[in-house]
């Protein structure tokens, strides 16, 4: 079975300074990692994914998340915080169901990311 | 262009009450999904579909069945309806293909059950 942990439900940083949302991950296999976001009242949006390319991984708005299998952990960084960046964010590995396509997500239980004026 | 939509957006009704909700994609993927978040955000998958095929059932009632008319569309009905039941609902697709394929959601159901 596989999981994931986001060690810290909340974080709060100010605005400029930078973001680090830790995960950790449990995989009997190579895994395939995401980073996911929700902002308020709104559905799940890709910011990044670990496809056993590059370790260091670039998504969108910013945000990077380094692979370290050493360590099981998977955490996304920005280097400076802006206010749109408040929102949930989920670290997601793949289900390993059937192990094809259809797999499902198993997500972490969320990071709630607080960003002070 | 929205790439998987979901009707309604919200959803009150009574216990003991059927309901359904509607899930299309225009991507061209052939793989569906349900997700259920409850009300402290945890996402749980429920139901894959590939091609009009059910791949998981992830330990859901049987109150809930997920019908596939075609590989554009998952639709969920829910019979019986319970307060349990009260959460968002969120339909997802993705490619056949890795295990790295991105899954793309859609905004999300927001049933209540009073």
């Amino acid at each position: 079975a596989q999981s994931v942990t986001q060690l810290d439900s909340h974080v709060s940083v100010s605005e400029g300074t930078p973001v680090l949302l830790r995960c950790n991950y449990s995989s009997s296999y190579s895994p395939s990692l995401f980073w996911y976001v929700q902002h308020p009242n709104k559905g799940l949006q890709l910011l990044l994914k670990y496809t056993s390319a590059a370790t260091l991984v670039k998504g969108i708005n910013g945000f990077e998340a380094e692979f370290k299998k050493s360590e099981t952990s998977f955490h996304l960084t920005k280097p400076s915080a802006h206010m749109s960046d408040a929102a949930e964010y989920f670290c997601v590995v793949r289900g390993g169901y059937s192990g094809g396509g259809a797999d499902g997500l198993t997500f972490g239980k969320g990071t709630h990311l607080i960003i002070q004026p | 262009d929205t790439a998987v939509s979901q009707t309604p957006k919200y959803l009150v009704t009574q216990m003991g009450n059927d309901k359904s909700i509607k899930c299309e994609q225009n991507l061209g993927h052939d793989t569906m999904y349900w997700y259920k978040q409850d009300s402290k955000k945890f996402l749980k998958i429920m139901f894959s579909y590939n091609n009009k095929e059910l791949i998981i059932n992830e330990t859901v009632p049987n109150r809930f069945s997920p019908k596939s008319p075609d590989k554009a569309h998952l639709n969920l009905h829910i019979n019986s309806l319970e307060l349990g039941d009260s959460a968002v609902y969120f339909c997802a697709s993705s490619a056949w293909g890795g295990a790295a394929d991105t899954q793309y959601f859609g905004p999300g159901t927001r049933l209540t059950v009073l």
